[in-house]
This record gives C-alpha cells, sequence and structure tokens, in this order.
C-alpha cells in the first residue's frame, strides 16, 4: 500500500483566491511527522509546513495551513490567497517514528498546481 | 544563514563513465540525506548520515553507488559504470538532530539533475 497519496495530479486556482491540496497517508506508528514541500521548475524543494502527529493545534505558516484529520489519516495542505508564485510542484511527505529519529522521509507522488491571473 | 548546497547543478554523462557529486549541508546540521527523484515522481530515499557514520542504506542504493561524509561536513555521491536508468534529480538535505520543535525538518539542496547517454 502507497505510504503517501496525493489523489490530485493537477490542480488549477484563481489568483487571490484559497486551494486546498490533499494528502492521505498510511503507518502503524503512533509518533510520525509530516510534511509540505514546494518545487519550483528549478528543482529545489522548499520546506513550507510541518504537523506532528501528537500536536492538537493543526500547523499554521504564513499563508500556508496544514488540515490534519487523525482518524482520517489526512494532511491536506491549504493556501490562502494564492499568487501567481505559488505556481508550483507540491509534495506531501511523511516521517515515521519519533522525532529525533533519524528517519527518511517517504514522498507522495505530487500535485501540480498552476495559479491563474 | 546559507542553505544546502550541491555540486554541480547539471551533469551530462555517457553510459559506463563513473560521476560524483558533492553536498554541502547547513553548517550546524549533523544529518545529511541523500535521495533520488525521477521524472513525475516525488523522491526516493537513498542514505543517511550522522556525522560521518553512514546509518542507513536503501536498497535503491545499488554496489555501483557509494556515498560518503569523511570529515562529518559534506558529502559526496559516486556512481560507477553509469547506466541510462540513472538519469534522474539527486537531491541531498540536512537536518539538525535535537532539534524537536520542528519535527527535525530536512531542508533540501537544489539538486544535481544527471543525465546518462
Amino acid at each position: 500500500a502507497q505510504k503517501i497519496t496525493q489523489t490530485q495530479p493537477g490542480m488549477f486556482v484563481q489568483e487571490k483566491e484559497a486551494v486546498t491540496l490533499d494528502c492521505t497517508y498510511d503507518t502503524s506508528d503512533q509518533s510520525y511527522g509530516l510534511f509540505w514541500y514546494k518545487q519550483p521548475s528549478s528543482g529545489e524543494m522548499i520546506f513550507l509546513i510541518y504537523q506532528g502527529s501528537y500536536d492538537e493545534q493543526n500547523a499554521t505558516e504564513g499563508r500556508y495551513s496544514l488540515n490534519f484529520q487523525k482518524a482520517r489519516k489526512s494532511a491536506n495542505l491549504v493556501i490562502s490567497a494564492s499568487q501567481l508564485g505559488d505556481s508550483a510542484m507540491y509534495f506531501c511527505a511523511m516521517r515515521e517514528g519519533p522525532s529525533g529519529s533519524a528517519r527518511q522521509l517517504t514522498f507522495g507522488s505530487g500535485t501540480q498546481l498552476t495559479v491563474l491571473p | 544563514d546559507t542553505g544546502v548546497s550541491q555540486d554541480p547543478r547539471h551533469k551530462i554523462t555517457k553510459r559506463g563513465q563513473n560521476v560524483t557529486f558533492r553536498c554541502d549541508p547547513i553548517s550546524e546540521h549533523n544529518r545529511l540525506y541523500w535521495y533520488r527523484q525521477t521524472l513525475g515522481q516525488g523522491p526516493e530515499f537513498l542514505t543517511y548520515f550522522q556525522n560521518e557514520a553512514q546509518l542507513e542504506k536503501s536498497r535503491l542504493l545499488s554496489d555501483r553507488f557509494s556515498a560518503e561524509r569523511p570529515k562529518g561536513s559534506f558529502s559526496t555521491l559516486e556512481i560507477q559504470r553509469t547506466e541510462q536508468g540513472d538519469s534522474a534529480m539527486y537531491l541531498c538535505a540536512s537536518s539538525l538532530f535535537g532539534l524537536a520543535g520542528e519535527g527535525e525538518t530536512q531542508y533540501f539542496g537544489p539538486g544535481t539533475r544527471l543525465l546518462v547517454l
């Protein structure tokens, strides 16, 4: 089974509107971390936001928020007030095990977001 | 505060040649990871170091691949006898063990794009 599933290969959003990028995950660990990264066409993976499995509140970082629904094993990224510069590939990733345990990240297949003027 | 750097950014080689990539992590980071990303996919873990010790290797890392981090600072990834299937983006990431509040976020470099002809 896929550990990280991103079901939207491509998404379009109008500039200044909000958009939600879906991510579901599969793990039997009680302690894990969820990350979102942005990858522009230049290739660099840019860290956006982190949610720990024991965090009770949804993470927020500026225009990014993570809608964490633990029982449903979903960790959707919400981008508010989209900007043209938000056009990029977005990856959801999971670290299984507690923070501090050096575990690799498992990535989904990504969602290509295009912001329309 | 400089980020993760990688060199070269692009490499074209002929099948059968050896190539070496370098990664310089964020200066105080003690963990370093290598990932490989093929077109249209998320990155896949290859190996990781804590200081100079290589602690985990993926089954993706065939015996043609070798990675080192001799003094616990920069790392090199060498591919011997390259094959066309090695064509990919090779990403390096670093993290600081102990920064639990951020879930030990991995920060990525710009990657090295390898094309094997």
